[in-house]
């Protein structure tokens, strides 16, 4: 069956940065769009980026443009997410999801805490 | 941006009362939008998709309707377990969106 495993969250100072990956498997990989939604403790869902099959096309949130890079290896069945700059309002639990227009398959979460 | 706004924000209700929430986009987005139930600790699932096509397994007391600009999610009679949070999203351009989410609880 499809599952997603998100891994690199943590606790890292406001200015940080911290590399997120989600390790995909039960389905060829390279066939699917990926994305990147996050959710602050008790707030709602927020989509942060999106990556095609082949990694062509990118598309970010606001929000994080210019701070934040998707990318994925193929090979490895892993997407990646690279965040620079790291706000308070950065705190979320981040999902990995497959797909680009709906989400039915989501990772467990991995917590990104930013404070000092 | 395509901004989602969901009414009500939260919603109390009684097991086998009909509850419909709204979803209104900020452009029009044709029939591109999809439903999620979140319970709490859980990842979303997925209810509805294109507006009306209810994801397979999803039992029928689950409906959705609208195109455009407006949409609804209708909950026929609600049952124990439709006690959860519900957001829309669309999917008709980047970014993606999603509304800020609508809490269903027990009256």
């Amino acid at each position: 069956q499809v599952l997603l495993v998100e891994s690199g969250g943590g606790l890292v100072q406001p200015g940080g940065s911290l590399r997120l990956s989600c390790a995909a498997s039960g389905f060829t990989f390279s066939d699917y769009y990926m994305t990147w939604i996050r959710q602050a403790p008790g707030k709602g869902l927020e989509w942060v980026s999106c990556i095609s099959n082949s990694g062509s096309y990118i598309h970010y949130a606001d929000s994080v443009r210019g701070r934040f890079t998707i990318s994925r290896d193929n090979a490895k069945n892993s997407l990646l997410l690279q965040m620079n700059s790291l706000r308070a309002d950065d705190t979320a639990v981040y999902y990995c999801a497959r797909g680009d227009w709906i989400f039915q398959q989501w990772g467990q979460g991995t917590l990104v805490s930013v404070s000092s | 941006a395509i901004q989602l706004t969901q009414s009500p924000s939260s919603l109390a209700a009684s097991v086998g009362d009909r509850v419909t929430i709204t979803c209104r986009a900020s452009q029009g987005i044709s029939s591109a939008l999809a439903w999620y139930q979140q319970k709490p600790g859980k990842t979303p699932k997925v209810l509805i998709y294109d507006a009306s096509t209810l994801e397979s397994g999803v039992p029928s007391r689950f409906s959705g309707s609208g195109s455009g600009t407006d949409f609804t999610l209708t909950i026929s009679s609600l049952q124990p377990e439709d006690f959860a949070t519900y957001f829309c999203q669309q999917f008709n351009a980047y970014p993606r969106s999603f509304g800020q989410g609508t809490k269903l609880e027990i009256k």
